[in-house]
């Protein structure tokens, strides 16, 4: 049974940084799959933050792209995602999700497991 | 860009539901996928590649269309599926998600 755990801070300074981290279990970050962040605004939609192959490859939102970084640590199963000089506006709650692959018909199904979701606070 | 309609679609249980998502491009390989969230809960997949339903996602929930039109029908609804559901394109960045359509009980 693939499980995705976020964990972090759940209060962070204005212009402070950001930091999560997703723990894997029941699947490897080095599997063919893409790692994500998608995050949700106090009663609002999805927005969709960023992804991570464990090879190293990344894709950002454009509208973040600036202020994020993500990273994977294969000895741990985990990656990570950084987001600096954060203000109200990035209080949400954050999810971690895993891109899926199905290898027999060689494409991609969306995003097939995700995370509890962890809410952040950007607040003095 | 994304764009589900209704915005909220009210409905009695035992009823059909028809979810409407229009994308601003023409969605490649067939990349799109259908979200159910449910209040406090991550989202969970439900169909993609358009049509395909995700594991253990009932026989009730089916999703059809090509190119730029795309809908969710629910054939009977339940209880449990009044939520919030998601469109969204997933084969290229950005993986943009519609606005959502809240289906409440009528």
């Amino acid at each position: 049974q693939v499980q995705l755990q976020e964990s972090g801070p759940g209060l962070v300074k204005p212009s402070g940084t950001l930091s999560l981290t997703c723990a894997l279990s029941g699947a490897s970050v080095s599997s063919n799959n893409w790692w994500n962040w998608v995050r949700q605004s106090p009663g609002r939609g999805l927005e969709w933050i960023g992804e991570i192959h464990h090879s190293g490859g990344t894709n950002y939102n454009a509208s973040l792209k600036s202020r994020v970084t993500m990273s994977v640590d294969k000895s741990k199963n985990q990656f990570s995602l950084n987001l600096t000089s954060a203000s109200a506006a990035d209080t949400a709650v954050y999810y971690c999700a895993r891109r899926g692959f199905i290898e027999a018909a060689g494409r991609r199904n969306g995003f097939d497991y995700w995370g509890q979701g962890t809410l952040v606070t950007v607040s003095s | 860009v994304l764009t589900q309609s209704p915005d909220t679609l009210s409905l009695f249980p035992g009823e059909r539901a028809t979810l409407s998502c229009r994308t601003s491009l023409s969605v490649s390989s067939n990349y799109l996928a259908w979200y159910q969230q449910k209040a406090g809960q991550a989202p969970r997949l439900l169909i993609y590649g358009v049509s395909s339903r995700a594991t253990g996602v009932p026989e009730r929930f089916s999703g059809s269309g090509s190119g730029t039109d795309f809908t969710l029908t629910i054939s009977r609804l339940e209880p449990e599926d009044f939520a919030v559901y998601y469109c969204q394109r997933y084969g290229s960045p950005p993986y943009t998600f519609g606005q959502g359509t809240k289906l409440e009980i009528k």
